[in-house]
């Protein structure tokens, strides 16, 4: 497989159901990402990883619970969600995090996200 | 203000017709810029970075102005498959995306 590959690429889940996103990238980056895309807003960066540390933590509720085990691979946990919390979450990676020019994003396919 | 602030559009212009979109960025420090597009349902995809001198990619122009802190993506001859989301990108030591503007290109 190449690029960055999401699973599932749909989840319907209840709100006190607990549910995981996966994401794997074959490109040898460093850096890892989760965004998330609801409608009609700009994509929203909810964490970094960079070198399987996590750099970034932008104020994401504690449902959502981010693990990086490896440079490789990213999980998303998500625990008692709620409805607006429905969107598409996009994972990416790129060669390593900063401020670059050549540091482009590699994004996933997504995980379409509904909480009923 | 918005960290990165585009025109969301719809545009619809007819194919071969010439269009440009313009994004604004705040932050000052920002290193990088980029254009990205997604199609309907799709993930983002790298259309072309913005260098401070202007580049070119085919049909497609990006100018880069850091005194008025905008940037700008033209495209001219418009074909349908240019339909889509076109995303400007800065980068502050992290990707800060615009909503997006939506172009239409009808036959």
């Amino acid at each position: 497989e190449t690029g960055v590959t999401q699973t599932p690429r749909h989840l319907v889940m209840g709100m006190t159901n607990k549910k995981s996103l996966k994401c794997e990238q074959h490109l040898g980056h460093n850096a890892m990402y989760w965004y998330k895309q609801s409608a009609k807003k700009p994509l929203e960066l909810m964490f970094v990883y960079n070198f399987k540390e996590q750099t970034e933590n932008n104020s994401v509720p504690s449902r959502f619970s981010p693990e990086c085990p490896n440079s490789s691979h990213l999980f998303l946990h998500l625990h008692t969600l709620q409805p607006e919390d429905s969107a598409l979450y996009l994972c990416a990676s790129s060669p390593r995090q900063g401020s670059a020019g050549a540091n482009v994003l590699t994004f996933g396919a997504g995980s379409r996200l509904t909480v009923l | 203000r918005k960290e990165v602030e585009q025109d969301p559009g719809p545009f619809n212009v007819p194919e071969g017709a010439t269009v440009a979109f313009n994004c604004t960025y705040s932050n000052s420090a920002s290193q990088s810029f980029f254009w990205y597009r997604q199609d309907c349902r799709k993930e983002p995809k790298l259309l072309m970075s913005v260098y401070s001198s202007g580049n070119e990619d085919g049909r497609f122009t990006a100018q880069l102005n850091r005194a008025s802190q905008y940037i700008s993506l033209l495209i001219r001859d418009s074909k349908l498959s240019d339909s889509a989301t076109y995303l400007c990108v800065v980068n502050i030591g992290d990707m800060r995306f615009g909503a997006g503007t939506r172009l239409t290109v009808k036959p």
